[in-house]
């Protein structure tokens, strides 16, 4: 059972480079969500989909850019990498809205320089 | 707007010890789930223990049970006979069913041998 795989566990960027975190799931799970993760801060949302084809912004989504082309698949874009975006990213899906607990990825440590 | 506050940047405890960590949570909804979740140095999140509001029994997962107060809106974490292993940060989270995930600052524990 693979759960939620996320990749790269690591990546150093420069500042303007461009860069796709790999999320893929193998559960049938129809909510997908991206989270990042700052000191002291908690998880803040920066985009969720609810099925392929349909994507939204969460709380922090700019810098960023989504798609949802395959139910398994949901990877997030960085265009442009600034310092503000040195963070850890967590993937995390569930099957249905509503009170199952998020499956997360085991998170991307990315640092820009 | 909900709100989920965590208002013990760290906490320690002896091993052996009990502890509780406290997680208050601000909603108008009369139905929704709350979580709790260990993160320990190696990122990954791990569920601990899940309450439904509807239900007025506290959830219990073998050394860590909750202690759940739906009209203080309170939900805290209680973890007995602590050991070396449960040294992580710990999040209280909240759903009221829809996508919406929302999560606290967390409380990072220290065990102390």
């Amino acid at each position: 059972n693979a759960g939620v795989t996320q990749t790269p566990k690591f990546r150093i960027l420069k500042i303007g480079q461009s860069m796709t975190l790999q999320c893929t799931q193998d559960m049938n799970h129809n909510y997908m969500y991206w989270y990042r993760q700052d000191p002291g801060m908690g998880l803040k949302l920066i985009y969720y989909s609810v099925g392929a084809g349909i994507t939204d912004k969460g709380e922090v989504p700019n810098g960023y850019n989504v798609s949802r082309s395959t139910t398994e698949d949901f990877p997030l874009r960085l265009e442009l990498a600034a310092p503000s975006q040195t963070s850890v990213y967590f993937c995390a899906s569930i099957s249905d809205r509503g009170h199952s607990p998020l499956h997360f990825g085991n998170g991307t440590r990315l640092t820009v320089t | 707007a909900q709100t989920v506050t965590q208002s013990q940047p760290e906490m320690s405890v002896q091993e052996a010890e009990t502890v509780t960590l406290s997680c208050t949570y601000d909603t108008s909804e009369s139905d929704y789930y709350l979580f709790w979740y260990k993160q320990p140095p190696s990122r990954q999140m791990i569920l601990v223990i899940r309450q439904e509001a509807y239900k007025q029994q506290n959830a219990t997962e073998n050394r860590f049970s909750v202690n759940f107060q739906k009209a203080a809106k309170s939900f805290s974490l209680k973890i007995s006979d602590s050991q070396l292993g449960d040294a992580a940060m710990y999040f209280c989270a909240y759903t009221s069913g829809t996508y919406k995930y929302i999560f606290g600052t967390g409380t990072r524990l220290k065990v102390l041998a």
